[in-house]
């Protein structure tokens, strides 16, 4: 079946760091691709979304292109804050059928 | 436009009860699904609702379930409550399209403790 797989946490960066977070995923079909973030006690927040092959996404200083030769959607930030500080999580989503989810990935920014 | 909600936020109920979680979708969003999260499964799939009618079902025991009113709001219902449902619940609401690949967008979730 369909999965995601993420890289595993937790990430710890200083600020102002570059930020990697791998996400590669098995799908048959043409899924759509999603990261969503979630802070401390709080659900998850929509990042970025990519509905097609070589689409990129991007939301607050996050990019994420999906390539579908390599089957991943690595998300990446030029420079984090302290405030990026969260869980970040890759999902798919077929037709018909329900978000998969990684594993999420923790990651914790210090300044 | 408000976002998804999600009542209560917090809840502590004993082995054996049963408790109901609210959900009330995104204005205009048709489809809301439910998901359980969990440190050591993560988050897994429930169920989802469209038009009052279930249409998608993750693979919960019958302890688990749910309906949709005619204004999409939701609920689902855990009976028996065993110590293993303590667990984060998220509801997330959709258009509910024909593609079905759209966006679901989020609440702040249910803490639900078993003790």
């Amino acid at each position: 079946g369909d999965s995601v797989t993420q890289m595993e946490g937790p990430v710890t960066l200083s600020e102002e760091a570059f930020l990697t977070i791998n996400c590669t995923y098995t799908a048959t079909g043409y899924p759509s691709l999603f990261w969503y973030v979630q802070y401390p006690g709080e659900g998850l927040q929509l990042l970025l979304k990519a509905t097609k092959a070589d689409d990129k996404g991007s939301n607050k200083g996050f990019e994420a292109t999906y390539r579908k030769e390599t089957t991943s959607f690595h998300l990446e930030k030029g420079s984090v804050q302290v405030s990026d500080s969260a869980v970040y999580f890759c999902a798919l989503h077929q037709a018909g059928t329900a978000l998969i989810f990684g594993k999420g990935t923790t990651l914790s920014v210090s300044s | 436009k408000a976002g998804v909600t999600q009542t209560p936020r917090y809840l502590i109920k004993t082995r054996g009860q049963q408790v109901t979680l609210s959900c009330s979708p995104i204005s205009g969003h048709r489809s809301v699904s439910w998901y359980q999260q969990t440190p050591g499964q993560g988050l897994q799939f429930l169920f989802e609702y469209f038009s009052e009618t279930q249409r998608n079902k993750g693979n919960f025991p019958g302890r688990f379930s749910g309906r949709q009113f005619s204004n999409s709001r939701s609920e689902m219902n855990v009976s028996t409550l065993e110590l293993g449902d303590s667990a984060l619940y998220l509801c997330a609401s959709s258009l509910g399209d024909s593609d079905r690949r759209e966006t679901q967008y989020f609440g702040p979730g249910t803490r639900l403790l078993v003790l």
